[in-house]
């Protein structure tokens, strides 16, 4: 498959740690990059490339790859985090960028 | 302040044209790929393509190849993105986006532009 899998929803109870993963054939090659969107707003990049972080992304997010899989993890969620996250990368051909189908949060 | 500026919501009918614009501010728009999504109503994001404002090198998604068209200006630092007869399956948000230099990350984004399509 050319595409990028995401699980529809995750949950973490306040303070604690959750990881969100994005799996696909062409993370082997390419790196993954993380969106974060709010209701009624546009997303708002927090992790990309190997793991680094925009300016302004608290530090409990981190960005890891593993084979086929990259990981984003939120280290002691905060209320301010639910929201809706998006991986983005290349598809498989290299041609094309491609969003991953998105991972809803609720922070407990 | 690095910023996207989109143009405001339309309400069209099917069949109708329309071109919404996206205009950089706070940065060299000429070196920096712009890249279009959409987002359905209560849906995910999709790719739909992406345009070099500095010699208008266009690529786009394979789902959206002949669907829609992507421009430039750059002597007014503004992107587009056309249809020539929309759909009521065009009803969406659609964003606007800076590709970070050297990568494939969208590090800013537009506030959006809601276009319906509705007879």
């Amino acid at each position: 498959s050319s595409g990028l899998t995401q699980d529809p929803a995750v949950s973490v109870a306040l303070g604690q740690t959750v990881r969100i993963t994005c799996q696909g054939d062409s993370l082997r090659s390419y790196y993954a990059n993380w969106n974060q969107q709010k209701p009624g707003q546009a997303p708002v990049l927090v992790m990309y490339g190997k793991d680094h972080r925009p300016s302004g992304v608290p530090d409990r997010f981190s960005g890891s790859r593993s084979g086929n899989t990259a990981s984003l993890t939120i280290t002691g969620a905060q209320a301010e985090d639910e929201a809706d996250y998006y991986c983005n990368s290349r598809d498989s051909s290299g041609n094309h960028v491609i969003f991953g189908g998105g991972t809803k949060l609720t922070v407990l | 302040e690095v910023q996207l500026v989109q143009s405001g919501a339309e309400v069209k009918k099917p069949g109708e044209s329309l071109k919404i614009s996206c205009e950089g501010s706070g940065y060299s728009f000429t070196y920096y790929w712009i890249g279009w999504v959409r987002q359905m109503p209560g849906k995910g994001l999709e790719w739909m393509g992406t345009i070099y404002p500095g010699d208008s090198d266009t690529r786009y998604s394979p789902s959206f190849q002949g669907q829609v068209t992507i421009s430039v200006d750059k002597s007014i630092s503004t992107a587009y993105l056309q249809w020539s007869s929309l759909k009521a399956s065009d009803t969406a948000m659609y964003y606007c986006a800076r590709r970070q230099s050297g990568e494939d990350a969208y590090d800013i984004w537009g506030q959006g532009t809601m276009v319906t399509v509705s007879s």
